[in-house]
């Protein structure tokens, strides 16, 4: 039972123009949410989080928006850049932070 | 400090063997955590320490599948009498004593091969 979904495997984008990345989620537990990006060969590097009592936070280019009533996240970067090309990993955690639960991740492309 | 290390970065065994990973997490990081990830998968989680002590083990790991951290610093994982499912990328990841605000630093992995 996959409880971190990202239903776009994938995503391209004209660079200059906003990307936007979508999470759903089923643990209604989860209270703490984060996105990753991974480029070939290296680790995950943590982006941006958000904690449950917010419903927006942001941080240069890059915004994440939380809708708790439909269990759904999404990560805004604008404007997309070349170097924004990688794949990004949609996380959740309870409130105790023991374990982080990742989405199958999407792939984004960013065309100059 | 550079950040979480892991080693080897590639390893390569014959089915049956076994296989030790190393995994130094940031300095002072009291949480560690490992995960696993297939190809066009997220991260799975195994299993996660607070300092010595393993809180979680989930149970994709098997009984051939041991993870210890000594004295609360480096941790190891280990894997008996591998099989080719085990082949995968073998994240560790660390974060540091706080609260909601503490994410995880992963190191680069350690990508294992079984033939």
């Amino acid at each position: 039972d996959q409880q971190v979904k990202q239903n776009s495997p994938s995503l391209s984008v004209q660079e200059g123009r906003i990307s936007i990345l979508n999470c759903d989620y089923t643990n209604s537990m989860f209270d703490y949410f984060l996105w990753y990006k991974k480029y070939p060969a290296e680790g995950p590097t943590f982006l941006i989080s958000i904690s449950s009592i917010k419903d927006k936070n942001e941080d240069g280019r890059f915004t994440v928006f939380l809708n708790k009533s439909a269990k759904h996240l999404s990560l805004h970067i604008v404007p997309s850049q070349p170097g924004d090309s990688a794949v990004y990993f949609c996380a959740a955690s309870g409130t105790s932070y023991d374990k982080v639960i990742f989405g199958p991740g999407t792939s984004l492309s960013v065309i100059p | 400090d550079t950040g979480v290390s892991q080693d080897p970065r590639h390893k390569i065994t014959k089915r049956g063997q076994n296989v030790t990973f190393r995994c130094d997490p940031i300095s002072e990081h009291n949480r560690l955590y490992w995960y696993r990830q297939t190809l066009g998968q997220g991260p799975e989680f195994l299993t996660y320490f607070q300092n010595e002590a393993q809180l979680e083990k989930s149970r994709l790991l098997s009984d051939r599948f041991s993870a210890e951290r000594p004295k609360g610093s480096f941790s190891t994982l280990e894997i008996q009498r591998t099989e080719q499912g085990d082949s995968a990328m073998y994240l560790c990841a660390s974060s540091g004593p706080g609260g909601i605000d503490t994410e995880a630093f992963f190191g680069q992995g350690t990508r294992l091969t079984v033939v």
